[in-house]
């Protein structure tokens, strides 16, 4: 299995501001999910994008998938003091596959 | 109610005293797994379960045990507990290994002095 490699380590914006983090992967993937951990919480699930997939909206979320690049983005638009959280990616080879996990992006929104 | 649900949430113990932490889900879900979460190094992955008496080794299994006699319980043994096992862990489950989402529970703040 591989994990993903967040950019970048550490994120700080205003409220209000859009956040991009952006994601790395060596090999082909099957789908690629992006995960959410508040402080010293469990990981929350926010987006599974599939390899046939370039692109995947959920609320304020926004995920593409270049696969020629081996490359994600998860992009938070209008942010909020609560999303202030470290986010992760997980990209997967095959449907059993591991799920892994890098050291993820710790994003700082200031009201 | 979804949940993945862990105890004890936090844990004191001494170097060689047997601990259990117990996770439990309620979504009939095949896959569950363990991790440990460090500063610096991220999540990394103890043991895994693809059922039903099917587990093994993720990348950091030593000085672990698991077992998963019933589909909604994987229990982490350690058996003899040492200082470098002072940590975060997290137990996850998921439907399918690798193709739909995981559920995480809220983790269990290891110290062992």
């Amino acid at each position: 299995s591989q994990q993903g490699e967040e950019d970048p380590q550490a994120l700080s914006i205003q409220e209000g501001e859009n956040a991009t983090m952006n994601c790395s992967y060596k090999t082909s993937i099957n789908n690629l999910q992006w995960y959410r951990q508040n402080s010293g919480r469990g990981l929350v699930h926010l987006i599974l994008i599939r390899s046939n997939e370039r692109e995947k909206h959920s609320g304020r979320l926004r995920v593409t998938l270049d696969t020629s690049k081996k490359s994600s983005s998860l992009l938070i638009t209008a942010s909020r003091a609560a999303d202030t959280a470290s986010y992760f990616c997980a990209p997967q080879e095959t449907s059993g596959s591991r799920l892994t996990f890098g050291e993820g992006t710790q994003l700082t929104v200031n009201p | 109610e979804a949940q993945v649900t862990q105890n004890p949430r936090y844990l004191i113990t001494v170097t060689g005293k047997k601990l259990t932490v117990t996770c439990s889900q309620n979504m009939n879900h095949e896959y569950m797994s363990w991790y440990r979460q460090d500063p610096g190094l991220g999540l990394r992955q103890i043991y895994y379960s693809m059922n039903v008496e099917v587990t093994d080794k993720g990348d950091v299994p030593e000085g672990y045990k698991v077992s998963r006699k019933e589909k909604r319980n994987f229990p982490l043994i350690l058996e003899s507990p040492s200082p470098n096992q002072t940590s975060l862990y997290f137990c996850a489950s998921s439907f399918e290994q690798g193709y739909t989402e995981a559920f995480f529970g809220q983790g269990t703040r290891l110290t062992v002095v």
